[in-house]
C-alpha cells in the first residue's frame, strides 16, 4: 500500500524568509511518481512539479527548489524568499507504477506573514 | 488556457435527496478523476476513467455513488441519497494519460443538511 506523509501540519514564516516542506513516502513499486500541489485558499490544487522515480536529480524553478532523495523516501519541497502569495495548502502527492493511484499526504498549510 | 469545468461550484441539499456534480475535462484528455476533500485532508480518490471506461472505482461507495462518461469526454458523479458524512469538496482532475499530471477543476463545495 501506498503512503504520503507530511509532518508539517502548519507552518508560519515571515515574508522573504525561505521554508522548507517535508514529504516522505512508501511504496513497494520500484516505478512511481512524486507530485508536489499547491492549493490556495481559492481551493483550485495547482499542480507544480512530477519526478519520476528513476530521476534523483534535484530540480530548480525560480524561488522553488525539490529535494528527491530514494534512500531516505522523500521529496522535499523548498520555497527561497517566501512571499504572501505563497501561502496556501501544499499537497505532496505519489502514484503507482501505472499511475493509476494517485495518493495525496495530508497536506501542510504554509501561512506567509507580511 | 484549457482548464477543468466544474459544476455546480456549490450545492447545498438535505440528506436523503439527491445530487449530481458535473466534469468537463481538458479537451483531449483521456483520463478523468473524481476526488473527495474532506476539509483538512488531502484528496482521496474516488473514481478513475481511460476514455469511457472505469479504470478504478475500489474507493467509490457504489451502494450511494455513481459515476459515469459516457461518451468518454464530461462525466457525472452522482450521490442518492446524500448523508451527512458526505459533505465535502468534489474535485474532478483530467490528465493525458496514466502518470501524467492531472489538472484540478475548481471543485464543487457540497454540504448535506
Amino acid at each position: 500500500a501506498q503512503k504520503v506523509t507530511q509532518a508539517q501540519t502548519e507552518i508560519s514564516v515571515v515574508e522573504k524568509e525561505d521554508v522548507t516542506l517535508d514529504c516522505v513516502y512508501e511504496t513497494r513499486d520500484t516505478t512511481y511518481y512524486l507530485f508536489w500541489y499547491k492549493q490556495p485558499p481559492s481551493g483550485e490544487l495547482v499542480f507544480l512539479i512530477r519526478r519520476n522515480s528513476f530521476d534523483e536529480q534535484n530540480e530548480i524553478s525560480g524561488r522553488y527548489s525539490w529535494n528527491f532523495q530514494k534512500s531516505t523516501s522523500s521529496f522535499n519541497f523548498t520555497i527561497t524568499a517566501s512571499q504572501v502569495v505563497d501561502s496556501a495548502v501544499y499537497f505532496c502527492a505519489l502514484s503507482d507504477n501505472a499511475g493509476n493511484m494517485l495518493t495525496f499526504g495530508g497536506g501542510t498549510r504554509l501561512m506567509v506573514k507580511p | 488556457e484549457a482548464e477543468v469545468a466544474q459544476s455546480p461550484r456549490y450545492k447545498i441539499t438535505e440528506k436523503s435527496q439527491a445530487v449530481a456534480f458535473w466534469c468537463d475535462p481538458i479537451s483531449g484528455h483521456a483520463t478523468l478523476y473524481w476526488y473527495r476533500q474532506i476539509l483538512g485532508q488531502g484528496p482521496e480518490l474516488l473514481v478513475q476513467f481511460q476514455d469511457e471506461s472505469v479504470v478504478d472505482d475500489s474507493q467509490l461507495p457504489k451502494d450511494r455513488f455513481s459515476a459515469e462518461r459516457l461518451k468518454g469526454v464530461d462525466s457525472t458523479l452522482k450521490i442518492q441519497p446524500a448523508e451527512l458524512g458526505d459533505s465535502a469538496m468534489y474535485l474532478c482532475a483530467s490528465g493525458e494519460g496514466f502518470s501524467y499530471e492531472q489538472y484540478f477543476g475548481p471543485g464543487t463545495r457540497l454540504t448535506v443538511t
